[in-house]
C-alpha cells in the first residue's frame, strides 16, 4: 500500500538550532513530491516541488532534498516564525486508487523558541 | 496569485441540518478543485474531485449522496453536508491546481471548522 510517514511527529528547536525534517514514502510511481507549511486552522501553505532523486530547492532558511525513498526538509537557523506543522505529499504516477492522487503525511510539528 | 477562499472559515450546526461550503479561486480559473478532511492530528485525505460542468469524482469510501459537490463555474466549487452529525466534525479544506504549474501542485483554501452539535 502507497503511503507517506513523517518523522519526527513533533520537534521543537532553539532559535538558531538548525535541524531537519523526515518524509519517508513507498508509492506507486513517484510524480512529484510536495512540501506544505500548515499553521493552526489554516490551509496549507505550498513551498517545494521536487520531482526526482537528487533534486534540491530552497527557500529562505527552508532546503529541500529528494532520494529514492525519503525526502529532508532541513532548516537552517530557524526563528520563531518558522513555527507551524509541516506536510509533506507525494503524487502518484497512477491515478484512480483508493487514496487519490495526492497522499499526505501527518506532518511534523515545528515549534521554534525564542 | 493563485489564491484560493473558502466560505464560511466555521460553522456550528445541529445534527441533521445540511451545511454549505464555498470554495472560489479569486485570481485564476480551474477547471479542477479538490476537497480534503482533516480530523485532529492527521493526514488531510481527499474526500472527491470536483470537475466543472461534470459529476465529482469521490474516494472511496466517501458517501456522495452525504457529500455533495457542485462546479458550477470555473472559479466556484460547493460543498453540501447533508444531515450532518457530530461525526462528521472536521476541517473542510479545498484546493485548486492554477493552470501553467508543473504536475500537480494545488494552491489550498484556509479551512472550514465544521461542528455539529
Amino acid at each position: 500500500e502507497d503511503q507517506v510517514t513523517q518523522s519526527p511527529e513533533a520537534l521543537r528547536l532553539q532559535e538558531g538550532e538548525s535541524s531537519s525534517l523526515n518524509c519517508s514514502y513507498t508509492v506507486s510511481g513517484l510524480r512529484g513530491l510536495f512540501w506544505y507549511r500548515q499553521d493552526p486552522g489554516k490551509g496549507p501553505e505550498f513551498l517545494f516541488t521536487l520531482y526526482s532523486a537528487g533534486e534540491e530547492k530552497e527557500k529562505e532558511r527552508l532546503k529541500a532534498t529528494l532520494t529514492k525513498k525519503e525526502s529532508f526538509l532541513h532548516i537552517t537557523a530557524p526563528k520563531p516564525e518558522d513555527s507551524a506543522t509541516y506536510l509533506c505529499a507525494v503524487h502518484r504516477r497512477n491515478y484512480g486508487g483508493s487514496q487519490g492522487n495526492l497522499i499526505f503525511g501527518k506532518g511534523t510539528k515545528l515549534s521554534v523558541k525564542p | 496569485g493563485a489564491v484560493v477562499s473558502q466560505h464560511p472559515s466555521w460553522v456550528i450546526c445541529k445534527s441533521g441540518t445540511s451545511v454549505k461550503i464555498e470554495c472560489r479561486s479569486l485570481d485564476f480559473q480551474a477547471t479542477t478543485m479538490f476537497w480534503y478532511r482533516q480530523f485532529p492530528k492527521q493526514s488531510l485525505m481527499l474526500m472527491a474531485t470536483s470537475n466543472e460542468g461534470s459529476k465529482a469524482t469521490y474516494e472511496q469510501g466517501v458517501e456522495k449522496d452525504k457529500f455533495l459537490i457542485n462546479h458550477a463555474s470555473l472559479t466556484l466549487s460547493t460543498l453540501t453536508v447533508t444531515s450532518a452529525h457530530p461525526e462528521d466534525s472536521s476541517f473542510y479544506i479545498c484546493s485548486a491546481r492554477p493552470p501553467g504549474l508543473p504536475g500537480e501542485t494545488q494552491y489550498f483554501g484556509p479551512g472550514t471548522r465544521l461542528l455539529v452539535l
